[in-house]
């Protein structure tokens, strides 16, 4: 079936550096593809998103790049600090933004 | 920042008892969502909601379930006879124009 999966469950990085968060996903339909940052006992928020008609797309701290050639989805964070500890989701949905498929999310560990 | 705000922030029933979930979104948002996360696993997708319907909706959300917008501020998802495999976070999303959804801190429902 069509499915959103993350390659790596935890993802150890020392304060300071940059991190890659990695997403392959298997619909080609897809329009819409966000990244959430779940902290404990808190829902998905919110990061940044990016259409299938773009290859990149920057935010605050964090770039979103898509690779339709190989599905695949990442998220890289500048500067990595302590407060970005948290599970990352990727999720994809259509244009209409109806259900959104997550992945099954990547551990983010940042040491001081 | 707007938020999507959710009660009860935990709920115990017994099984077979009837709960309520509430929800208020993102004021000037049209679209509503439910999504459930069993303990360590992924965010499913339960329903979609818009102009007071259900525009769709995931093999999970059965005859037991049912959401309504009683006004012009709520959301409920209702679970009309719990059984033990309900337990879960469940997540109330609402979105503006753009696909992004935005996600409450969801509820933690344990059924005993």
């Amino acid at each position: 079936g069509e499915s959103v999966g993350l390659h790596l469950p935890t993802l150890s990085v020392q304060e300071g550096d940059n991190s890659i968060i990695n997403c392959a996903y298997s619909n080609s339909a897809s329009d819409y593809f966000i990244w959430y940052k779940q902290e404990s006992g808190k829902g998905p928020q919110f990061i940044i998103d990016i259409r299938s008609n773009m290859d990149k797309r920057q935010g605050q701290r964090v770039t979103v790049l898509l690779n339709k050639t190989v599905k695949h989805l990442s998220l890289q964070i500048a500067a990595t600090q302590p407060g970005d500890s948290a599970v990352y989701f990727c999720a994809e949905t259509d244009n209409a933004g109806n259900m959104l498929t997550f992945g099954g999310g990547t551990r983010l560990m940042v040491k001081p | 920042e707007p938020e999507v705000t959710q009660t009860p922030s935990h709920q115990v029933t017994q099984m077979g008892q009837e709960v309520i979930l509430r929800c208020v979104p993102i004021s000037n948002h049209l679209y509503f969502y439910w999504y459930r996360q069993i303990l360590g696993q992924k965010v499913e997708f339960l329903v979609s909601f818009y102009n007071n319907e259900i525009s769709e909706k995931s093999e999970i959300f059965d005859d037991q379930f049912s959401v309504e917008r009683p006004d012009g501020s709520n959301f409920t998802l209702k679970i009309r006879s719990t059984k033990l495999e309900d337990s879960a976070m469940y997540f109330c999303a609402s979105r503006g124009d753009r696909a992004s959804q935005h996600f409450g801190d969801g509820t933690r429902l344990s059924i005993l």
